[in-house]
């Protein structure tokens, strides 16, 4: 079964720092992944999307991607608390309907 | 620009009782529709899929069903709920392609 992994967390960071949240894959055949922002009690946003090898940048949020390795990452610069939320990973999976195979979700609190 | 309603909002019902959760998609054709469930401090799991009207697509076996009566609507339904089928249930969209998916505010579902 093609799994997208993430650490659960907490991860706590200081207000200001940077947050480092990271996923890994095991479907060799995806090309796109998605971050998605889940608020408590809320429905998930997307934040980022990714196709290509490399750094994307959008604001204070950087994707960055590595087939061969499999690994998704997304930096956020300058947390503030209201990035407090948990972010879920995905992947396009192979076959048909554009179908996304989800992460758990790592769950990010900006301390003051 | 495409928006996405679901509704009710929350909604509690006895076991043994019927279901019927409704979505629907403005400002896009024949997009691509999904269902999700997300039990509490769980991962998203994907219930069903539909990529055209009346064609529907089943990830998980159980008691529910949807259905696709036109472009933009999507229903999932079930005869008589379980005490399992408690959670938040989630419809998003997504054009056909390399695209993301794009969530609705969801329905928090009580089974008592």
């Amino acid at each position: 079964q093609k799994e997208v992994e993430q650490n659960s967390g907490p991860l706590s960071v200081p207000e200001g720092a940077i947050a480092s949240l990271n996923c890994t894959y095991s479907d060799r055949g995806s090309q796109s992944f998605f971050w998605y922002r889940q608020y408590s009690g809320k429905s998930p946003e997307l934040i980022m999307s990714i196709y290509s090898n490399g750094d994307k940048e959008d604001g204070r949020f950087t994707a960055q991607l590595n087939k061969a390795s499999q690994y998704v990452s997304l930096l956020i610069r300058d947390s503030q608390p209201s990035d407090s939320a948990t972010y879920l990973c995905a992947s396009r999976a192979t076959g048909g309907g554009n179908k996304l195979t989800f992460g758990t979700g790592t769950q990010l609190k900006v301390e003051l | 620009s495409q928006t996405i309603h679901q509704w009710p909002a929350t909604l509690v019902q006895p076991v043994g009782s019927p279901l019927s959760l409704e979505c629907t998609v403005e400002g896009t054709s024949n997009p691509n529709l999904y269902w999700y469930r997300q039990a509490a401090g769980r991962g998203l799991q994907l219930l069903f899929y539909s990529v055209g009207i009346g064609q529907i697509s089943s990830e998980v076996p159980q008691n529910l069903s949807a259905s696709r009566p036109q472009d933009r609507q999507f229903i999932l339904s079930s005869k008589k709920l379980l005490l399992s089928d408690s959670g938040f249930y989630l419809c998003a969209w997504s054009l056909a392609g390399d695209q993301p998916q794009h969530f609705g505010d969801g329905t928090r579902l009580s089974i008592l």
